[in-house]
């Protein structure tokens, strides 16, 4: 089945700074990778994704890219404010696995923004 | 609010009783799929229901869990003879076909 690895588990950045978040998959025919952001105590939210047919997609300070021969995704976080704070998840869909429709998620990222 | 409810948002039982959650989608979607989260690890998923139709469980879905969907509207997830290795956030979510998963507050489950 599909495996996905994020890094870093956590990551603290400058108010007003980057940040930027990696994830790899294993399987080559999955096709749909989203990232979602998770506050203490809600479900995860989702904040931008991308399909296989697309490098590359933005959303005000929000940006994700993927590279499909690499097989790795990284979602990048511009002018970072403090509500950014909270745990963010990337996931990958539609792998020859089990699970066809179902995501499987990385491990997530920790993200502190240092006022 | 139109988004995806769950209830209860939290349960405390006792191991070896049974429990029952029940998740409410987006009106209009048609899947709907449950998640299992532990702390400290992204969600994983257990089942999707297509409508009523149940098209998939993973291998964490053990036989003391069952999930139904009964008129394609609601669903329920219920575990028996609860153990405590089931703690957890139970998570639901739902989606239009072949698109965005949009999750609930979800379900946290504590077994004494």
């Amino acid at each position: 089945g599909e495996n996905v690895e994020q890094h870093p588990s956590t990551l603290s950045v400058q108010e007003g700074d980057s940040a930027v978040i990696k994830c790899t998959y294993s399987d080559s025919a999955s096709n749909y990778f989203p990232w979602y952001k998770q506050e203490l105590g809600k479900g995860p939210q989702l904040i931008i994704d991308i399909r296989s047919n697309v490098g590359e997609k933005k959303d005000q300070r929000i940006a994700v890219t993927l590279n499909k021969t690499a097989k790795h995704f990284s979602l990048h976080i511009t002018e970072t404010q403090p509500e950014d704070s909270a745990v963010y998840f990337c996931a990958a869909r539609g792998g020859s696995g089990g699970g066809a429709d179902g995501l499987t998620f990385g491990k997530g990222t920790h993200l502190i923004i240092q006022p | 609010d139109t988004g995806v409810s769950q209830n209860p948002r939290h349960k405390i039982t006792k191991r070896g009783q049974n429990v029952t959650f029940r998740c409410d989608p987006i009106s209009e979607h048609n899947r709907l799929y449950w998640y299992r989260q532990t702390l400290g690890q992204g969600p994983e998923f257990l089942t999707y229901f297509q409508n009523e139709a149940q098209l998939e469980k993973s291998r964490l879905l053990s036989d003391r869990f069952s999930a139904e969907r009964p008129k394609g509207s609601f669903s329920t997830l219920e575990i028996q003879r609860t153990e405590q290795g089931d703690s957890a956030m139970y998570l639901c979510a739902s989606s239009p076909l072949f698109n965005e998963q949009f999750f609930g507050p979800g379900t946290r489950l504590t077994v004494l």
